[in-house]
This record gives structure tokens, sequence and C-alpha cells, in this order.
């Protein structure tokens, strides 16, 4: 089944504690993208990848990284969680060019006390 | 940059009445426009998408959107809304080249039965 898969599902951690969000996709997609979602703010990109390491910022990468060493991988990386960032994390993959549908994970429901 | 703006944060409607969400965009250049539904707990789930060509297109699901250049709008509708329909609909606006997708705030679906 063509799919996104995002580990874990959900998470509650304390601040300053370094964790990892696994994305996974088997749809062969160069494009992955991270995007966080809060109330009254819809969804807002975080870091975006166009191809196997090739990365760059979206629109709220403060705090965040990620890294692409894989086609099918796509890592979003907290070194030092804040309560800021306790929020609803998705991960979407496509095709390119030219905005192919986006294929969403399930989300990571983060808390960060 | 661009920038998709949903009035309407909450609307309610009863089964089986015709339904309008609107989205207005701001992008300099033909965009591209997008309509995901959100269900309660899920991942967000690709409607219909607006590249270029017949500015009324069909997508899943029994909806429909109109693209209107001189408004700058994509307002999605349906004829007779399902008590399933409920859910948080984006319209999303993309530029060219695969590397942005912004969304709006969302507009969440009540249905009465």
């Amino acid at each position: 089944e063509a799919q996104v898969t995002q580990n874990p599902r959900y998470l509650i951690t304390v601040t300053g504690k370094k964790l990892t969000v696994t994305c996974s996709q088997n749809m062969n997609h160069e494009y992955m993208s991270w995007y966080r979602q809060d109330p009254g703010l819809g969804l807002r990109q975080i870091y975006y990848s166009m191809n196997v390491e090739v990365t760059d910022k979206g629109d709220v990468p403060e705090g965040y990284k990620v890294s692409r060493k894989e086609k099918r991988n796509f890592p979003l990386i907290l070194e030092s969680p804040s309560p800021n960032q306790t929020s609803l994390y998705f991960c979407a993959s496509s095709f390119l060019p030219n905005y192919n549908e986006q294929f969403f994970g399930p989300g990571t429901r983060l808390t960060v006390l | 940059a661009q920038s998709v703006t949903q009035p309407d944060i909450h609307i309610t409607v009863s089964e089986g009445a015709s339904l309008e969400l609107r989205c207005n965009y701001s992008y300099g250049a033909t965009p591209y426009l997008f309509w995901y539904v959100q269900s309660p707990g899920q991942g967000l789930q690709l409607l219909l998408k607006y590249f270029s060509g017949d500015t009324l297109v069909q997508g899943i699901k029994g909806f429909e959107a109109e693209f209107k250049r001189s408004q700058s709008s994509f307002n999605l509708r349906k004829p007779s809304v399902h008590w399933s329909d409920a859910a948080e609909y984006f319209c999303a606006v993309g530029a060219g080249g695969g590397n942005k997708l912004t969304f709006g705030t969302g507009t969440q679906l009540k249905v009465e039965l």
C-alpha cells in the first residue's frame, strides 16, 4: 500500500531532551516536507527536500533540523525542544515537478512539558 | 510572497443542503490551487487541484471548485452535503517549481442531521 508513515504518533517529552520524529514513504517520491499544524494557524511548512541531500527552510524552521540521506526517509530532529514546539506535525511527499498530489502522513502529536 | 485566506473559521449546514467554502489567494503569477480535507484524527487528503485550463474542476467525494482570476478566489462547492463531510477543509496555493505550498487557516465544517 502506498503510504507515508510517521513515528511516533504521540510523544510527550520534557524541555531540552533531544528527539527525532521519523518519516518514511514507499512511493519513490522526490519531494518531502514537514509541516506543523496549530489551531487558528493552519499548516505551516518547517522544512522541505527536493531530493536526496537537498533540503531547504520553510516558513518556520527555527528549532528544527532535517536530513535526507535516503530518498524514502526524511526525519525531523528537535535538538532542544521547547514548549512552543508543542504541536501536531505532518510529513508529506510527492513527485516533482509541478505539485503532483502531496500525500500526507497520519501526523505526530508532540507535547513538550 | 503567496498567501491564502479562508474567511470562515466555522460553517454549519444541514445534511442535504448545498455548501460553499470560500478561499482567496494572493500570488503574483498563475497559481497552483488545492483543496484538502482533514477528517478528525487523520492526515490531509487532496480533494481537487487547479493548475490551468478549465476553471471549474471536479474532485473526489462530489466536490468541485471554481477558479476566478478576477476575484483571486477558488471556492469549494458541493450541491448536497452528507454527514460524513464533517471535517476541516484547507485551501492551499503553490508557486511553480514544486518547492512551496502555503495553506489557509482552515474552515471547520459541521453537518447537522
